[in-house]
């Protein structure tokens, strides 16, 4: 298995409240991305990296913000949670844009 | 923006069965990728086929691709129980260095007893 970890696993917040997730990884990827998971909606990417402190918007990215200090170190930021954030989020890497990721166990985040 | 949509959403075959599954597209791609995600976890690659390539094969498991119809297949033969999972198919549309892959909303299998 790829090495990469997220934390934390399981967070119950409140509204109005920021959360940070943190994505590590050991592969030395260059990409790494964020994605929620939804019933009826699969996987939406939320932000993206190409590198350190190169980052860009993906598909569902208002509320959203991510930093990449470090290759090995991707953090998502919702600046003020709402429940319309409860959701199941994934980080992933990959070596080549576009090619084979390679997907963290998930956080699942309950915003009440 | 959904650019694979997998079909059916859901099938549920015997064990030993084979399953397939199609993943129908919108746009030209450069490649298209097959994963599995087991309940409550990661979703792990499968197989990668290039727009240029019309089959592959991985252990059991079979991948077409129709470009002419936009339209890929995963066939799992001789199933068993592991192979319980939902499996999804992912599209990469261009060739640049930022390209994103787009998933589509998954097929659940379940394999019966």
């Amino acid at each position: 298995d790829a090495g990469i970890t997220q934390s934390p696993r399981h967070k119950v917040t409140e509204t109005g409240t920021p959360v940070t997730l943190r994505c590590h990884q050991t592969e030395n990827h260059r990409y790494m991305y964020w994605y929620r998971q939804d019933p009826g909606h699969g996987l939406r990417l939320i932000h993206y990296s190409y590198g350190v402190k190169d980052t860009d918007k993906g598909e569902v990215s208002d509320g959203y913000s991510v930093s990449r200090s470090k290759t090995e170190d991707f953090l998502l930021t919702l600046e003020s949670a709402t429940s319309s954030q409860t959701s199941v989020y994934f980080c992933a890497i990959s070596a080549i844009a576009g090619e084979t990721q390679y997907f963290g166990p998930g956080t699942r985040l309950l915003v009440l | 923006s959904q650019q694979g949509e997998e079909d059916p959403q859901a099938l549920s075959i015997q064990e030993g069965e084979n399953a397939t599954m199609n993943c129908s597209y919108k746009t030209s791609i450069n490649n298209l990728q097959w994963y599995r995600q087991n309940s409550g976890r990661g979703l792990v690659h499968l197989i990668l086929i290039r727009s240029n390539e019309r089959e592959k094969h991985s252990g059991r498991l079979r991948v077409t691709l129709d470009t002419s119809k936009k339209s890929s297949s995963l066939l799992i033969t001789a199933s068993r129980a592991a192979d319980t999972a939902s499996y999804f198919c992912a599209t990469r549309m261009g060739k640049n260095r930022d390209d994103k892959i787009i998933f589509g909303k998954g097929t659940r299998l379940h394999i019966l007893p």
